[in-house]
């Protein structure tokens, strides 16, 4: 199957900072990715549908100003968790694909202190 | 809205089927996913089902699907220890690409 790739896979950083995490498509174009968010022993929550060349879809509930989505390119869309609180500590993992198949990255686990 | 329910968790023997079940309400819902999830990893695709389809066969996976009763299940045979791991039903949803997911079925394999 496609390789969708995401960095880093682990970050640790103070309340107040921003982070910033990638995920990338390896080998395959991607017009849409989608950002998904788990907290532990629990499902994943879609937080977004990151769109190439046009602004994000964001899910009910989600801050588009805290969580700010850009989709650069066919093979990279960025999420980029602003003022981050420990709340937001959480598994951040993206999909990449066309229906029906659909491929998630490795995930990236954020701890706010 | 939309909602996927799984059981939450299933141990079963080595050497054994293990059969998870999943149910849905969206019957829209196009395309009918698998996936598997080990410790802090992310999610890898084992199978999927077009909606048009009762039953899908991959190597020791089986996937049913009765549309009516809007119910899906994953059967595995002869269960590893290497399956042990958590196991994610998922439906497209409104007709787009995204998917909305179950809470995941812990499945424990013991000797």
């Amino acid at each position: 199957g496609a390789v969708v790739s995401q960095h880093p896979s682990r970050v640790i950083c103070k309340s107040g900072t921003s982070v910033k995490i990638e995920c990338r498509s390896l080998d395959f174009q991607a017009t849409t990715m989608f950002w998904y968010r788990q907290f532990p022993k629990q499902s994943l929550m879609l937080m977004a549908t990151s769109n190439e060349g046009s602004k994000a879809t964001y899910e009910q509930g989600v801050e588009k100003d805290k969580f700010l989505i850009n989709h650069a390119s066919l093979t990279l869309s960025t999420l980029t968790v602003t003022s981050a609180h420990p709340e937001d500590s959480s598994f951040y993992i993206c999909s990449a694909g066309r229906v029906p198949e659909q491929f998630f990255g490795p995930g990236t686990r954020l701890t706010v202190l | 809205g939309e909602d996927v329910e799984q059981s939450l968790f299933l141990s079963v023997r080595e050497g054994d089927s293990s059969v998870i079940n999943c149910t849905y309400t969206d019957s829209s819902s196009t395309y009918l996913y698998w996936y598997k999830q080990e410790p802090g990893a992310g999610l890898q695709l084992l199978t999927y089902i077009f909606s048009n389809m009762d039953m899908k066969q991959d190597q020791r996976l089986t996937v049913l699907l009765n549309k009516k009763d809007k119910h899906l299940s994953l059967r595995i045979a002869d269960t590893q220890t290497g399956d042990s791991a958590i196991y994610f039903c998922a439906v497209t949803s409104g007709g787009y690409n995204k998917l909305i997911f179950g809470a995941g079925t812990r499945l424990a394999v013991h000797p």
